[in-house]
């Protein structure tokens, strides 16, 4: 069974423009949740970790939302650049879990000139 | 510079000849990892260490071995590897099991034929 289902699959976009990429998760309860950007061949990065009391969390242009009610995460990027080609992973980490990760598929972004 | 390091990055290899994975971090972090990447999937965990001499089971344990003699090193090994065994090899590290950011090195593209 899928826990973390993100969504698109993939998404292009023009340089400049914003976009805002979705999580959804059945994992419950939960510690927190976290996003990850991925470029092709290199190890997740983190962006950012939010706890299941938090609402939003930003990271320059990266701006993550939480909504623990409905069970779903969002990333909004602003300004794309041609850097942020990559793929976008929600994780999240089951309560009690001693740091247990429940990876998502990853949304995969690619921004033309 | 903070970071964890995996070698080698690329193998190709035959079934049945047993290898190893190395990895390393030299943040003097507790909490180490293995996962596997398949296309299609979200990272899934191979097996983790809460410290030295301590490990367990993740997710898809089944084929490979770990161990943690020190606190800096998790190899990963295959005593008969399987050409379903191909995949990309991540290993992380965190500071402790909560909360905590997860580092994760390069990543080892292994494939057995």
């Amino acid at each position: 069974k899928n826990q973390v289902e993100q969504s698109p699959q993939s998404l292009i976009i023009l340089e400049g423009k914003n976009c805002t990429l979705q999580c959804n998760y059945t994992v419950s309860p939960f510690s927190n949740l976290r996003w990850y950007k991925q470029d092709t061949g290199r190890g997740p990065v983190s962006l950012t970790i939010m706890t299941f009391s938090e609402n939003t969390k930003s990271n320059g242009r990266y701006t993550a939302t939480l909504d623990a009610d409905t069970k779903q995460s969002s990333l909004h990027i602003t300004a794309s650049q041609l850097s942020d080609s990559a793929s976008y992973i929600c994780v999240v980490s089951p309560r009690g879990g001693y740091n247990k990760l429940i990876f998502g598929a990853g949304t995969r972004l690619a921004v033309h000139p | 510079e903070a970071q964890v390091t995996q070698n080698p990055r690329y193998l190709i290899t035959v079934t049945g000849k047993k290898l190893t994975v190395t990895c390393s971090q030299n943040m003097n972090h507790e909490y180490m990892s293995w996962y596997r990447q398949d296309p299609g999937l979200g990272l899934r965990q191979i097996y983790y260490s809460m410290n030295v001499e301590v490990t367990d089971k993740g997710d898809v344990p089944e084929g490979y071995k770990v161990s943690r003699k020190e606190k800096r090193n998790f190899p990963l090994i295959l005593e008969s590897p399987s050409p379903n065994q191909t995949s990309l090899y991540f290993c992380a590290s965190s500071l402790g099991v909560m909360n905590t950011e997860a580092f994760f090195g390069q990543g080892t593209r292994l494939t057995v034929v």
